[in-house]
């Protein structure tokens, strides 16, 4: 199984860019990176996906290094409301498994 | 459109009672999974069914069943509730196919399940 590893939490201010980054060094050729957002009550969230390069859509960025043992998460101009838990997952066909996330907190 | 459907949202039981967590998923995915989220701990796979009528044991799977009744429904069993399996259970589905894109997963909104 790719285990991942990130940081356990961040701390940032509302308008700044708030980049996550992931360690997957044990990553799988078919497997593709995710990011999910949970908040408090809820469950998790998908945000985005990427297998590598750059990826983009209307809420976040995914940059993956060539070799694919690292990505980085990067949300632009956060808000109050961007305070969660985000997690990286490698998915793959006999991945599975969640790491413990990176709590970010964003102040005023 | 409701995606995961997990009932009850919220259950206290007495040690040694047994109850059944309900998921139903309406989104035609193959695939469908039981987490259980402690503090501190992440998401931990208890089990998945991989497409109607196979389940599989995921990380922490003992003291639980499970029954992938149809496309749509996997339930979570609990035989004889202790404390440590008190909670926040999430139900997930995933359109999992061989050779595609996975565009990731669908999560319920969660069951606080407490165990006294």
């Amino acid at each position: 199984l790719a285990k991942t590893t990130q940081p356990i939490s961040m701390d940032s201010y509302e308008g700044q860019e708030v980049n996550i980054t992931c360690s997957h060094n044990n990553i799988a050729t078919n497997d593709y990176i995710t990011w999910y957002q949970q908040f408090p009550s809820q469950g998790p969230r998908f945000i985005i996906q990427g297998y590598k390069t750059k990826v983009t859509n209307e809420v976040a960025s995914l940059f993956i290094p060539a070799d694919r043992k690292s990505s980085t998460l990067s949300l632009p101009r956060v808000s109050l409301s961007d305070t969660a838990v985000y997690y990286c997952l490698v998915e793959g066909y006999s991945t599975l498994t969640f790491g413990k996330g990176t709590m970010l907190l964003v102040s005023p | 459109n409701a995606g995961v459907t997990q009932t009850p949202k919220f259950q206290v039981l007495k040690t040694g009672q047994s109850m059944t967590l309900q998921c139903a998923q309406d989104m035609n995915h193959n695939s469908m999974y039981w987490y259980r989220q402690d503090p501190g701990m992440g998401l931990r796979l208890i089990y998945y069914s991989a497409s109607e009528g196979t389940t599989d044991k995921g990380e922490v799977p003992n003291g639980y069943n499970v029954s992938r009744l149809n496309k749509r429904e996997f339930s979570l069993r609990l035989e004889s509730a202790a404390p440590s399996q008190t909670s926040v259970y999430f139900c997930a589905s995933n359109s999992r196919d061989r050779g595609r894109f996975n565009y990731g997963y669908t999560f319920g909104s969660g069951t606080r399940l407490t165990v006294v």
